[in-house]
């Protein structure tokens, strides 16, 4: 069994819809937990960074974290053709141990 | 603010070569960490350097190797290439505990 588990999708949707994608890990250390986006042919782009349980908004998007169940998402609002690409979920402990545990990631096409 | 920068942006080698791949930075940026990826896989750690001491290495064979300069520069070189290393070869900069900041990745294809 992987540390993280995402579901690779692909995930297809229209514009305007809102989109949930989500993540599930297996160690409680895990702390720092991140979402990234990846256009084809690009390196990964830090959308949301968060730390500890709970929720953290920008603008169209929402990252939630829920320790209990070692469960995290992304929820993207009103989304948009260009939100188009493979979402990574990443996490790290607060350890000597800096490396990233990844997710395999979530292709997403947004519909016009 | 220049991104980080990895040199070359695609490569292609013959199985039993080596490559050497390059990535700058973003200026004052101390951290650069390396990673494999691909479509099974994923993203895949490699090894991590701060102030070219290497903090930190993934399950990778010796034949995966890195380095750091004193400007943060880092390469990273793999030698005897086997078809299974033809992947995306990212690097990431980081500042303090902030999230990390890819460059777009050097495509490594392996005939």
């Amino acid at each position: 069994q992987k540390e993280v588990e995402q579901d690779p999708g692909p995930l297809s949707v229209p514009e305007g819809a809102i989109v949930s994608l989500n993540c599930t890990y297996s160690n409680s250390a895990f702390q720092y937990f991140m979402w990234y986006r990846q256009y084809s042919r690009k390196g990964p782009e830090l959308l949301m960074y968060t730390y500890s349980s709970g929720n953290k908004e920008d603008g169209r998007f929402t990252a939630q974290v829920d320790k209990s169940s070692k469960y995290i998402s992304l929820f993207i609002r009103d989304s948009q053709p260009s939100d188009s690409a493979t979402y990574l979920c990443a996490m790290k402990d607060a350890g000597n141990n800096r490396k990233l545990i990844w997710g395999l990631g979530t292709s997403l096409a947004v519909n016009p | 603010k220049a991104g980080v920068t990895q040199t070359p942006r695609y490569l292609i080698k013959t199985r039993g070569q080596q490559v050497t791949l390059s990535c700058s930075p973003i200026s004052g940026h101390r951290s650069v960490s390396w990673y494999q990826q691909t479509p099974g896989q994923g993203l895949q750690f490699l090894f991590e350097y701060f102030s070219e001491t290497q903090r930190n290495k993934g399950n990778f064979p010796g034949r995966f190797s890195g380095r750091q300069f004193s400007n943060s520069r880092s390469e990273m070189n793999v030698s005897t290439l086997e078809l299974g290393d033809s992947a995306l070869y990212l690097c990431a900069s980081r500042s303090g505990e902030d999230g990390y900041t890819f460059g777009s990745g050097t495509r490594l294809t392996v005939v």
